[in-house]
């Protein structure tokens, strides 16, 4: 496996459910990015790691949950969604958040509807 | 705080025909501007990057240029192909070296048409 990767690719889920989001990275970076990307809308970052400590944390509800193990595994828990939390969840890692040139990898994202 | 725009939100252009996509940005102060492409249900792919002392950046077909005084930059796609069709996104990092945020625009959806 090389890059970053996520799973599962879809996923489906009602409001009460209990679900996880994987990411991995096969890039020996440090940092490590959720995101969220609904339709017609710019990205927006959710949380950031670094050195499997987290950095940032944009505002996001507490039904989402990161944990980041290692820096190679970031997880997001997910519990009592909105239907409104439907989106492409993107997971990226770069080298670390800060220096230049850099630039963050991203995964293919974990389509999510909230039923 | 850093608004980033792009216009239009989709072009359908014929196959061979140049595509001209543009971004623009509120907070001059930048650190770099990133081109990205994504494929449907994908994630992102970075085309280029390019430094605040820069003007321009060229890869192949595509050439990337920025204003930073007038919050500008256009990427250039030459004799476009049924490939290039994807969305295309611009971000850019705020100006502190150790900042690592990106903002990015909505994205300009591209349909070449063969």
């Amino acid at each position: 496996e090389t890059g970053v990767t996520q799973t599962p690719r879809h996923l489906v889920m009602g409001m009460t459910n209990k679900k996880s989001l994987k990411c991995e990275q096969h890039l020996g970076h440090n940092a490590m990015y959720w995101y969220k990307q609904s339709a017609k809308k710019p990205l927006e970052l959710m949380f950031v790691y670094n050195f499997k400590e987290q950095t940032e944390n944009n505002s996001v509800p507490s039904r989402f949950s990161p944990e980041c193990p290692n820096s190679s595994h970031l997880f997001l828990h997910l519990h009592t969604l909105q239907p409104e939390d439907s989106a492409l969840y993107l997971c990226a890692s770069s080298q670390d958040v800060a220096g230049a040139p850099d630039t963050q990898y991203f995964g293919p994202g974990t389509r999510l509807t909230v039923l | 705080k850093q608004e980033v725009t792009q216009i239009p939100a989709a072009l359908s252009v014929p196959e061979g025909e140049n595509l001209v996509l543009n971004c623009s940005f509120t907070d001059s102060a930048i650190y770099n501007l990133q081109w990205f492409r994504q494929d449907p249900g994908k994630g992102l792919t970075s085309l280029l990057l390019i430094q605040s002392s820069q003007r321009e950046q060229t890869s192949g077909r595509l050439n990337a240029s920025l204003d930073k005084s007038s919050g500008r930059s256009t990427l250039y796609i030459a004799a476009s192909q049924p490939g290039d069709s994807a969305t295309y996104l611009c971000a850019v990092r705020h100006p502190r070296s150790n900042d690592y945020k990106l903002s990015f625009g909505a994205g300009t959806t591209v349909t070449v048409r063969a």
